[in-house]
């Protein structure tokens, strides 16, 4: 059965930093990764998708690689700011196309 | 491009009504799927279609539940009889079949049960 787990669960950082989030999946039969944002009490909005043939993707301040082997993905963000602040939910797709989510991490940017 | 919708996007019941949500996927997604989210914990998959067929259900889904998508384009999800454990955010996505797979989600539906 699939697993995915997130560290940390929660994380506090001053403005500027640059942050890696950690996403890890017990069964490397993936077919690709996706990362979300989820503001409090609003849905999921889409960040970055990894194919399970790439190994990372890139958008603006935010970097994801993705290794299948070892069943890790890690999340980059760079330059943060308070606006990042949110909860960021890793989730891979099976073949049978349902995406299985982690927990989240919680992250507070601060002024 | 509206993006995927969800109406009502909150509902308060009381226990032992039925509820039903609806979703309204990308206009060309054909795929489109429903997951069930209580709070700190992430998004549980509930089942998808593909057009009009149900293609996958999860064991989450109880026989009070039911989801149709009758012309492959909105979707409903019923809940009848519902219990307090039910209460939860209702989250919608659609995917185009063949790019990706990549999901869009909607706003959810935040359903308390009294």
């Amino acid at each position: 059965k699939q697993e995915v787990t997130q560290i940390p669960a929660a994380l506090s950082v001053p403005e500027g930093e640059n942050l890696v989030l950690n996403c890890s999946f017990t069964d490397s039969a993936i077919y690709n990764l996706q990362w979300f944002r989820q503001d409090p009490g609003k849905g999921l909005t889409s960040l970055l998708l990894i194919q399970s043939s790439q190994r990372e993707q890139t958008s603006g301040r935010l970097n994801a690689s993705l290794d299948k082997s070892s069943g890790r993905s890690t999340l980059y963000i760079a330059a943060s700011q308070p606006g990042d602040s949110a909860t960021y939910l890793c989730a891979v797709r099976l073949g049978t196309d349902k995406l299985i989510f982690g927990t989240g991490t919680r992250l507070q940017v601060f002024p | 491009d509206t993006g995927v919708s969800q109406d009502p996007r909150h509902k308060i019941t009381k226990r032992g009504q039925n509820v039903t949500f609806r979703c309204d996927p990308i206009s060309e997604h054909n795929r489109l799927y429903w997951y069930r989210q209580t709070l700190g914990q992430g998004p549980e998959f509930l089942t998808y279609f593909q057009n009009e067929a149900q293609l996958e259900k999860s064991r989450l889904l109880s026989d009070r539940f039911s989801a149709e998508r009758p012309k492959g384009s909105f979707s409903t999800l019923e809940i009848q009889r519902t219990e307090q454990g039910d209460s939860a955010m209702y989250l919608c996505a659609s995917s185009l079949e063949g790019y990706a797979y990549e999901q869009y989600f909607g706003p959810g539906t935040r359903l308390t049960v009294t």
